[in-house]
């Protein structure tokens, strides 16, 4: 099975900067996503990361370390939108077939 | 609008009843991926299915079962309903299931109420 750990709520001011940690545990590593989820709506796709290292998109950024299983994602000049649940996903090989499985998320609050 | 759709959107029924959930894949994707999200679990793998066969299968109840159509959309089905399984049940779409940047594209969810 895989453990993915992620903290469970986190508040910053408009404007900074945060990051959102994520570590897991897996056999079979290929891939891990983040997604942005508002409340009551679909998780949408912010980042993929399968090397090592930093993948940047905008004010958003990803960072994966596979000997470490740790990965991190990265935003940037906070606005208010941007208060939403951030989950880490994980991809393993399993059987011939690569899903995804989620963390719990993060419970990101922006306060002006 | 993601290209993914759901129905219905909102389904209130009672304990020992049977619903079916639809889901209609992003135009050009193969792959569907059901999924369930409750306060106190997050996002649970259930199943998914790949040009109409059965690929993986995660916790998912006996009760609950599911299909892929010729026309690549799913069906999950839930019966013997008990109230632990009011949740939003997703659907997501692939291209393939296979590796690389194969991204999951989600629906807007159903959200079953089971009073």
């Amino acid at each position: 099975g895989q453990n993915i750990d992620q903290p469970t709520e986190m508040t910053a001011t408009e404007g900074a900067i945060v990051q959102i940690n994520c570590t897991y545990q897996t056999s079979g590593f290929n891939g891990l996503f983040w997604y942005q989820q508002h409340a009551g709506e679909a998780p949408t796709f912010l980042s993929y990361n399968v090397l090592d290292g930093l993948e940047e998109k905008g004010r958003f950024s990803s960072f994966l370390s596979r000997s470490k299983g740790y990965s991190y994602l990265l935003l940037k000049e906070l606005q208010m939108k941007d208060s939403a649940s951030y989950l880490c996903a994980v991809r393993a090989a399993s059987g011939g077939s690569y899903i995804p499985t989620f963390g719990r998320g993060t419970s990101l609050i922006v306060h002006p | 609008d993601s290209g993914v759709t759901q129905t219905p959107k909102h389904l209130i029924t009672a304990t020992g009843q049977r619903v079916t959930l639809r889901c209609s894949p992003r135009s050009g994707d193969l792959s569907v991926y059901w999924y369930q999200q409750s306060l106190d679990q997050g996002l649970q793998f259930l199943i998914q299915y790949y040009n109409g066969e059965e690929r993986a299968k995660g916790n998912i109840l006996e009760r609950f079962s599911a299909q892929q159509f010729p026309d690549l959309h799913s069906e999950l089905n839930l019966s013997s309903l008990e109230l632990g399984d009011s949740a939003l049940y997703f659907c997501a779409s692939s291209v393939v299931p296979g590796a690389g940047a194969n991204v999951l594209t989600f629906g807007a969810g159903s959200r079953l109420t089971v009073l």
